[in-house]
C-alpha cells in the first residue's frame, strides 16, 4: 500500500541556518514524488518534483530535494532558511491512474524560523 | 496562466442551508480534485473527475454532491451538513495522462457549519 512518513511534526530552525525535512515512502513502482508548501489558510504551492533521472532536483525558493531509493527516502534541504519559510510542507506520492495521479500525503511538518 | 480560482473565500452556512463551492481552471487540464483540509493535518481527497467524468469517490456521505459540468468548472453542492464538516475545502487540476504531473491547488474556501 502506498504510504508517505513525515517524522517531524514541528520543526525550528534559526534564520540563515541549513534545513532538512525528511520524508519517507512506500510504493511499489518507481513513484512520482513533490514537495508543497502551505502559508497559513492557503492553497499548496508546488516546491519541487521527481519522477525519473538526476536523484538531486531543484525547486523554486532555493529548495532542492534527494531521492534515494535504497532508503525510500525524498528529504528536502535548504542551506539557508529564511523567516519566510515558516510555513507547513507536506510530502506526496503519486499513484499512477490512467488519466491522472492520486496523492498521498505525508502528515506534515510545521516550520519555525526563528530570528 | 496557472492558476485555479475558488469561490468564494469563507463560507458560512447552517445545517439547513444548501450552498455550492465553485472551482476554475483554464489550463485546459481535464483531471480536477476536491480535498477537505481539518486544520494541522494532510489534505484528504474527496473526489476525482477526469474527463468530465467522476472516477474516484472516496465514500463522501451523501450531504456532498460534486459536479463537472465542463471542463474548466468544478463544483461541490453541499446540504445538511454537519459542524464537523467545518473545513478549509481545497481545489486541485493537473494536465490528463500517467505522467509526473503536479496538482495545481487553488486558494480554498473556508468553510464554517453552524
Amino acid at each position: 500500500a502506498q504510504s508517505v512518513t513525515q517524522p517531524d511534526i514541528h520543526i525550528t530552525v534559526s534564520e540563515g541556518a541549513s534545513l532538512e525535512l525528511r520524508c519517507n515512502y512506500s510504493y511499489g513502482a518507481t513513484p512520482y514524488l513533490f514537495w508543497y508548501v502551505q502559508s497559513p489558510g492557503q492553497g499548496l504551492q508546488l516546491l519541487l518534483k521527481y519522477f525519473s533521472g538526476d536523484t538531486l532536483v531543484q525547486g523554486i525558493k532555493g529548495f532542492e530535494a534527494e531521492f534515494k531509493r535504497s532508503q525510500s527516502s525524498f528529504n528536502l534541504r535548504k542551506p539557508s532558511v529564511h523567516w519566510s519559510d515558516a510555513a507547513e510542507y507536506f510530502c506526496a506520492v503519486g499513484a499512477h491512474f490512467s488519466n491522472f495521479n492520486k496523492f498521498y500525503f505525508g502528515s506534515g511538518t510545521k516550520l519555525n524560523v526563528k530570528p | 496562466d496557472t492558476e485555479v480560482t475558488q469561490t468564494p473565500k469563507h463560507l458560512v452556512m447552517g445545517m439547513t442551508n444548501k450552498k455550492s463551492l465553485k472551482c476554475e481552471q483554464h489550463m485546459g487540464h481535464r483531471a480536477m480534485y476536491w480535498y477537505k483540509q481539518k486544520a494541522k493535518k494532510p489534505p484528504e481527497l474527496m473526489f476525482v473527475y477526469s474527463y468530465e467524468k467522476l472516477s474516484i469517490n472516496e465514500s463522501v456521505p451523501s450531504r456532498f454532491s460534486p459536479e463537472c459540468p465542463n471542463s474548466s468548472l468544478l463544483n461541490l453542492h453541499l446540504h445538511a451538513l454537519q459542524p464537523e464538516d467545518s473545513a478549509l475545502y481545497l481545489c486541485a487540476s493537473s494536465q490528463e495522462g500517467t505522467g509526473n504531473y503536479e496538482q495545481y491547488f487553488g486558494p480554498g474556501t473556508r468553510l464554517t457549519v453552524t
